[in-house]
């Protein structure tokens, strides 16, 4: 079972350049979300997707764009990318978008993203 | 707003047990997880606990919620190497839908 996958696993850029972080899923879940993780600061939320068709703003979404492109793929985007966001990106999915005990949110890897 | 708070690191002997604790601040939470977080990969969910519960056993885990404190604590008995990892407690609020708050995580480390 692939679960949650994200591409790519690393990256580095130059700073004003423009990537795309890639993420996918199997589990046919409605709700997905992008989080950025910094040392000592767990995990912070930048934008998710209660359902296809829609996109909401999370704790940190300036600088970053998204894009739910169909219920399984969700994309995160640095139009132009800055020192500030080297960090790792983990998507998660989650079957309901209330987060509740049952349904919990799956992780993918991550993306170790550094930016120069 | 909410905040989450770990300690940084725990050390621990194999074979001995671990506890690591969690404070939060929001009273309206419904839902705490433990993540456990191996290198070079994503988050694993180990257990959770409902906010009107005060205890969960799940095998060698053990999750005590004092609701009155906002202090959370994940006991793991009989510590193997194995559970090396960055431990992350996160809340879930019922007006907030599908946020989750996060902690900063604790480093535990399993000495032979």
């Amino acid at each position: 079972n692939a679960g949650v996958t994200q591409t790519p696993k690393f990256q580095v850029l130059k700073t004003g350049q423009s990537m795309t972080l890639q993420c996918a899923q199997d589990m046919n879940h409605n709700s997905m979300y992008w989080y950025r993780q910094d040392p000592g600061m767990g995990l912070r939320l930048i934008y998710y997707s209660a359902s296809e068709g829609t996109t909401d703003k999370g704790e940190v979404p300036n600088g970053y764009n998204v894009s739910r492109l169909n219920k399984r793929e969700f994309s995160l985007r640095l139009e132009s990318a800055a020192p500030s966001q080297t960090s790792v990106y983990f998507c998660a999915s989650s079957s309901e978008p209330r987060t509740v005990g049952n349904q919990p949110q799956h992780f993918g890897d991550g993306t170790r993203l550094s930016i120069l | 707003g909410e905040d989450v708070e770990q300690s940084l690191f725990l050390s621990v002997r194999e074979g001995d047990s671990s506890v690591i604790n969690c404070t939060y601040t929001d009273s309206s939470s419904t839902y705490l997880y433990w993540y456990k977080q191996e290198p070079g990969a994503g988050l694993q969910l180990l257990t959770y606990i409902f906010s009107n519960m005060d205890m969960k056993q799940d095998q060698r885990l053990t999750v005590l919620l004092n609701k009155k404190d906002k202090h959370l604590s994940l006991r793991i008995a009989d510590t193997q190497t194995g559970d090396s990892a960055i431990y992350f407690c996160a809340e879930s609020m019922n007006n907030a839908g599908n946020m989750l708050t996060f902690g900063g995580g604790t480093r535990l480390m399993v000495k032979p």
